[in-house]
This record gives structure tokens, C-alpha cells and sequence, in this order.
């Protein structure tokens, strides 16, 4: 079965680094776009970042353009947030999530609580 | 950017019947914005009820149901039961890869 697992979160500082992790089991990673996906504590979802199956592709929301990077290693059947230059704004849960023709699935989610 | 519009909440009886919509700011919702329906309870992770307009997953329970309403994506829900008290938040896709949810919709039981 599909499982997806995300893990890097924490508590880090305004205008610090955080790489965010998410291991893929149960189907053929490789040939999946992927994307992230947040929640602001109490709030709705917000689409975070795309990319394409092969890497050749991202695509990302204006409210995190030029400050996060979205990743994968197909070798490792791992996708990954490279967020930089983070915001108190930038506090949510984050989640991977595979979301297409085959369906939606949807990690368990890691919190990322940028505060100093 | 577009954006998304659901109703912020609704209410229906136990074993009663409601239809959640899902609206562009672009126009119509067709079955090309890929509409995707998500079930949120309070403290989990968001589960994909329907995919594709209509497509259900082996999970989704046979009382819900997608479809395309008056040019917006909608889900029905029929025969509600407790356990549907949730927060339900639908996804439509634009052209450059462009992804968008909706705000959610809180759906009480009672």
C-alpha cells in the first residue's frame, strides 16, 4: 500500500533553514509527480510546491517562490522541502502528497514552527 | 491567481442528504480541473475521499459521491452519518501546473 512519511520538521528561527524529508513506499515513485502541501495551525490547506515525476519540472506557490526548493531522489524514493530564509508565517504542519490520475495519498504530516 | 470558493459551512441531519460545491474565479469547473475531494477530521492528516471528479477510492464509503453541478465540482453526501462531522476542502488543477484548494467547508452532524 501506498505510505508516505515526512520527517525534518521542528522549531528553527526567523530567517534559518529547515529540509524537510518524506520516504515513499508502495508504488513506483519514480514515474509520480509529487507535491507539498501545509496547514497553518488552524487553517485551510495550502498547496506548497509540484514536481515532476523525473525532477525536471517544480513549480511552487507565490508565497514560498525563492525562499523554498522541492527535490527528489528517485534512487531513494525520498522527496525533499529545502526551505530558506523562513518566516513566522512559514509555521504549519507540512505533508507530501501524491495527487493525480491514481488518487490521492497523503503523509501523516510534519510541524515546522519558525519563532525565535 | 484563482481562486477557489467553497461554503464555509454547512449542516445536515443524520441520514439526511447535502451537496458541497467547489467554484472557480476563472468560470465553470470542468472534468479537465481534475476536481479532488479531501476529508479532514480535527487532528488527522487530510484523507482523499474522491479523485478525478468521481472516482472513489476503496476506502471512500459508498455514501459519497463527485460530481459536476451547475459549472462547479460537487460532492454529495447521503445518508450522513456522525462520523461525517468533518472539515472537507476540494482541489482543482490549472493549466501550468497550477494547483488550488479551496478553503474547506466545516460539515456538521446534527
Amino acid at each position: 500500500q501506498v505510505q508516505l512519511v515526512e520527517s525534518g520538521g521542528g522549531v528553527v528561527q526567523p530567517g534559518r533553514s529547515l529540509r524537510l524529508s518524506c520516504a515513499a513506499s508502495g508504488f513506483t515513485f519514480s514515474s509520480y509527480h509529487m507535491h507539498w502541501v501545509r496547514q497553518a495551525p488552524a487553517k485551510g490547506l495550502e498547496w506548497v510546491a509540484l514536481i515532476s515525476y523525473d525532477g525536471t519540472n517544480k513549480y511552487y506557490a507565490d508565497s514560498v517562490k525563492g525562499r523554498f526548493t522541492i527535490s527528489r531522489d528517485n534512487s531513494k524514493n525520498t522527496l525533499y522541502l529545502q526551505m530558506n530564509s523562513l518566516r513566522a508565517e512559514d509555521t504549519a504542519v507540512y505533508y507530501c502528497a501524491k495527487v493525480g490520475a491514481a488518487g490521492g495519498y497523503w503523509g501523516q504530516g510534519t510541524l515546522v514552527t519558525v519563532s525565535s | 491567481q484563482a481562486v477557489v470558493t467553497q461554503e464555509p459551512s454547512l449542516t445536515v441531519s443524520p441520514g439526511g442528504t447535502v451537496t458541497l460545491t467547489c467554484g472557480s474565479s476563472t468560470g465553470a469547473v470542468t472534468s479537465g480541473h481534475y476536481p479532488y475531494w479531501f476529508q479532514q477530521k480535527p487532528g488527522q492528516a487530510p484523507r482523499t475521499l474522491i479523485y478525478d471528479t468521481n472516482n472513489k477510492h476503496s476506502w471512500t464509503p459508498a455514501r459519497f459521491s463527485g460530481s459536476l453541478l451547475g459549472g462547479k465540482a460537487a460532492l454529495t453526501l447521503s445518508g450522513a452519518q456522525p462520523e461525517d462531522e468533518a472539515e472537507y476542502y476540494c482541489l482543482l488543477s490549472y493549466s501550468g501546473a497550477r494547483v488550488v484548494f479551496g478553503g474547506g467547508t466545516k460539515l456538521t452532524v446534527l
